[in-house]
């Protein structure tokens, strides 16, 4: 079955610290994105991809880093210059268009600093 | 840049409609989108409006006026499962982007 696959599922940084979030799909959307959810808040945009080996900044890229060198692949690295990373993170892809579906999203992954 | 408004938490009875609204301000449109967010878990994919009027799917409906920037998602015959929070979200015209509002928890009591 067609997808989205996000992991880890809960990921705990300590301070200084970068991590890297995994997001694989086999879909064969073009587009892919990462968002940030804080609690009781909407999702807000942090980087997205329409196309291999490019991708523009969200709302919120300060202190993350991603890279799309496969299609199917949007790692987001949270690095250190993020001060406040705790959240939930979600990846999501569509066609490069869109379409009447929108976003497909994976399970998400809860980040908390230790 | 986008702006959307709905309410943050509503409560309605088991077996009754409900109606959740959202309103937007919008630099470019194409299109409205609803999502279903249970605690914990991603959204998923409710409704899709891109022209004018209403769009019924089983229990679920929702509707759009573009002139008015208005969307509501009304859901009937409502169930204890529907307790949950229901993302409005406007794509925009560059690069397929949603912005999403910050959702509307709803409590459905017995």
């Amino acid at each position: 079955d067609g997808g989205i696959t996000q992991s880890p599922k809960y990921l705990f940084r300590k301070e200084g610290q970068n991590v890297t979030l995994s997001c694989e799909q086999n879909l064969n959307h073009d587009a892919m994105y990462w968002y940030r959810q804080d609690p009781g808040q909407g999702l807000r945009l942090i980087y997205y991809s329409q196309i291999v080996n490019d991708f523009q900044k969200g709302d919120i890229a300060e202190g993350y880093s991603v890279s799309r060198e496969k299609k199917e692949s949007f790692p987001l690295t949270v690095t250190s210059a993020q001060k406040n990373p705790t959240a939930f993170y979600l990846c999501a892809s569509s066609t490069w268009t869109g379409d009447n579906y929108g976003y497909t999203f994976g399970s998400g992954t809860r980040l908390t600093v230790v | 840049g986008q702006n959307i408004d709905q309410p943050t938490e509503m409560t309605a009875t088991e077996g009754a409609i409900v109606q959740i609204n959202c309103t937007y301000q919008t630099s470019g449109f194409n299109g409205l989108f609803w999502y279903q967010q249970h605690a914990g878990e991603a959204p998923t994919f409710l409704s899709y409006n891109v022209l004018d009027g209403l769009e019924e799917k089983g229990r679920f409906s929702s509707f759009l006026s573009r002139s008015k920037g208005y969307s509501y998602l009304l859901l009937k015959e409502l169930q204890m499962k529907d307790s949950a929070s229901y993302l409005c979200a406007v794509r925009g015209t560059n690069a397929g982007k949603s912005t999403f509002g910050d959702g509307t928890t709803l409590t459905v009591k017995p």
